[in-house]
């Protein structure tokens, strides 16, 4: 079936140290996989940081980025150096183009950014 | 920008009452809206995609008789919980895709408890 399967947390790094959230899925029933990483910060819904559509192809946002792979199945999420206002709740989702609205969840990453 | 609500933000209600709860699109056209539920300890679960004009797509494991929903226009979606017992307790994320980019804004959801 569908599914997203992402680093389990929580991840607790120091204030400019570099970050990576794995991620990787399985889209057995959908033709052309969207990959999305979603971010949620305490206190306040859910809100896309960055999505990529096409294989192949890096997406980037607030110094976060992660690459589309589709060889082994994967949308890492990496930030070079992290800032304690990074702690939240990141979610990895994979969507269906032809299905717009349908996304699938990994179980979200708790990262907690130390001073 | 783009923004959804949704109301009430938190929730109780006693074993086999019902629960109302809404989404509010605002500063967008949402041709479609996606109801999700995150029960503890899961990510979130897809629970039906209703687009304006068509038929409301309800995926495994939830039903229009469990779940009605309501999605009279471009900005207003509804959804119920009838007769909730303890596994309907989460929180309900409302999705809002807009027809042009096809990204979807969430609302920041409603907590519900059941007693």
């Amino acid at each position: 079936g569908d599914s997203v399967t992402q680093t389990e947390g929580p991840v607790t790094v120091s204030e400019s140290e570099s970050l990576i959230i794995n991620c990787t899925y399985s889209a057995t029933s959908i033709a052309y996989p969207n990959l999305f990483w979603y971010v949620r910060y305490p206190g306040e819904g859910l809100q896309l940081l960055l999505k990529v559509i096409t294989a192949g192809q890096k997406g980037s946002s607030r110094g976060f980025e992660a690459t589309y792979n589709k060889e082994t199945t994967s949308f890492h999420l990496q930030k070079a150096s992290v800032q304690e206002s990074d702690s939240a709740v990141y979610y990895c989702a994979l969507g269906d183009w032809g299905n717009t609205g349908k996304l699938i969840f990994g179980l979200g990453t708790t990262l907690q950014v130390q001073p | 920008g783009a923004l959804v609500y949704q109301y009430p933000r938190r929730t109780i209600c006693k074993s086999g009452t019902s629960m109302r709860m809404e989404c509010q699109a605002v500063g967008f056209q949402a041709t479609s809206v996606a109801w999700y539920r995150q029960s503890p300890q899961k990510t979130f679960e897809l629970i039906a995609l209703s687009t304006v004009n068509s038929a409301i797509k309800y995926e495994q494991n939830f039903t229009q008789e469990k779940f009605p929903i309501s999605h009279p226009n471009l900005s207003f979606s509804s959804m119920t919980v009838l007769n909730a017992y303890l596994e309907d307790r989460g929180l309900y994320l409302c999705g809002a895709v807009t027809g042009d980019s096809y990204e979807q804004y969430f609302g920041p959801g409603t907590r519900l408890t059941v007693l």
